[in-house]
């Protein structure tokens, strides 16, 4: 265990659906983030919260809609997906002002668009 | 923009023999250097770091990594590998601001027994 956590695990969803990923980090960092992981490319970063504050949307879609209430949570809201977006996506905390800043990731949710 | 390249994107081994992963990267200024390691199933975990000082260093599970400057390379090495290191082995870089990470495309590692 990391101090991650993302639920749900595992999520199957339609075109039309709306839904939510959710991760908790319990390190007490102040920086979060979202990749995404599809097969046979590099690990994508979406979105950078530093403090609750966005600092970094690497040209993500709109249909993606990140959400940081606190530094220690961190939403990605999804609505109407493309089959494309099924992929692996990934959480990752860490202390931005510490030398190097390593950042802990989460098991991730996997996704899958139909 | 930067970018990392890991050459070999997947290598078998026998138990017992010797690993190098190719790692290099396009960031000519300060860099922070990272492999990341998944193995089945699990989350992804750090292996080493390189921040400054020493350029050879020394992670968990026997691995090693250097950094060479001059290369812009950061390879990883492990003298004997084991079956359990069967796994997907990423490596990465932050430059400017230090907090985007970009990752190479990874290396799928199979040890057979």
């Amino acid at each position: 265990e990391t101090g991650v956590t993302q639920t749900p695990r595992h999520l199957v969803m339609g075109m039309t659906n709306k839904k939510s990923l959710k991760c908790e980090q319990h390190l007490g960092h102040n920086a979060m983030y979202w990749y995404k992981q599809s097969a046979k490319k590099p690990l994508e970063l979406m979105f950078v919260y530093n403090f609750k504050e966005q600092t970094e949307n690497n040209s993500v879609p709109s249909r993606f809609s990140p959400e940081c209430p606190n530094s220690s949570h961190l939403f990605l809201h999804l609505h109407t997906l493309q089959p494309e977006d099924s992929a692996l996506y990934l959480c990752a905390s860490s202390h931005y002002q510490e030398i190097g800043n390593e950042q802990f990731f989460g098991p991730g949710t996997r996704l899958t668009v139909l | 923009a930067q970018s990392v390249s890991q050459h070999n994107h997947h290598v078998i081994l026998s138990e017992a023999a010797s690993l190098e992963l190719g790692c290099n990267y396009s960031y000519g200024g300060t860099v922070n250097l990272f492999w990341y390691v998944q193995y089945p199933g699990q989350h992804l975990q750090l292996l080493l770091k390189y921040f400054s000082g020493d350029p050879l260093v020394k992670g968990i599970k026997g691995f090693e990594a250097e950094f060479i400057k001059s290369k812009f390379s950061f390879n990883l090495r492990k003298p004997s590998v084991q079956w359990s290191d069967t796994a997907e082995y990423f490596c990465a870089v932050n430059g400017p601001g230090f907090q985007k990470l970009v990752f190479g495309t990874g290396t799928r590692l199979l040890v057979s027994p």
